[in-house]
């Protein structure tokens, strides 16, 4: 079955600096590939998706990237802000209604 | 809207005890999930329904029953539950065809001790 692997599992940065968390997945099938953030306590949100046959997607500070040769994907995040900081998770798709297979996360922090 | 919801927020059982988590939602939405999140293992889906009376097993269906009798409605059920069921339950939903994603309910804190 799918398996998505993210890194890294915590990340630091400094307030405006840029922060970028990789995933890989095996299934070569998958073409829906979303990005969430959960706050402490709090549900996951979807921030941004790509599907397969788009190699770059950007939304304001946020963009993901997407390598379907190396099975590679990335989300980044630019001009880090304090309330960045968040758990960010992947996952993975063989289509936006279909069952999501999610990474274990990245735990970002923002530092003022 | 008030979008997906999920009934109880907290949850203490013991041992042996059964209960149902139920998830409502108001967008008409034809897909819904049951994931678990468990620290350092992210989200993982349990089952899934897509329509009414239909559901799937997820990758950890084991120790869990789904029913989907209303489309707005995706019950969970635990028939016997076991300490290794301790952990936060979130409901999710999105529309056929659509290109929305998954909303996700607030979830709910499952202890059983």
């Amino acid at each position: 079955g799918e398996n998505v692997e993210q890194h890294p599992s915590t990340l630091s940065v400094q307030e405006g600096d840029s922060a970028v968390i990789k995933c890989t997945y095996s299934d070569s099938a998958s073409n829906y590939f979303p990005w969430y953030k959960q706050e402490l306590g709090k549900r996951p949100q979807l921030i941004i998706d790509i599907r397969s046959n788009v190699g770059e997607k950007k939304d304001q500070r946020i963009a993901v990237t997407l390598n379907k040769t190396a099975k590679h994907f990335s989300l980044h995040i630019t001009e880090t802000q304090p309330e960045d900081s968040a758990v960010y998770f992947c996952a993975a798709s063989k289509g936006n209604t279909d069952k999501l297979i999610f990474g274990t996360g990245t735990r970002l922090q923002v530092f003022p | 809207n008030a979008g997906v919801t999920q009934t109880p927020k907290f949850r203490v059982l013991k041992t042996g005890q059964s209960m149902t988590l139920l998830c409502a939602q108001d967008m008409n939405h034809e897909y819904m999930y049951w994931y678990r999140q468990d620290p350092g293992m992210g989200l993982r889906l349990i089952h899934y329904s897509v329509g009414e009376g239909t559901t799937a097993k997820g990758e950890v269906p084991d120790g869990y029953n789904v029913s989907r009798l209303k489309k707005q409605n995706f019950l969970l059920g635990l028939e016997s539950a076991a300490p290794s069921q301790t952990s936060v339950y979130f409901c999710a939903s999105t529309e056929a065809g659509g290109s929305s994603g998954q909303f996700f309910g607030p979830g709910t804190r499952l202890t059983v001790l």
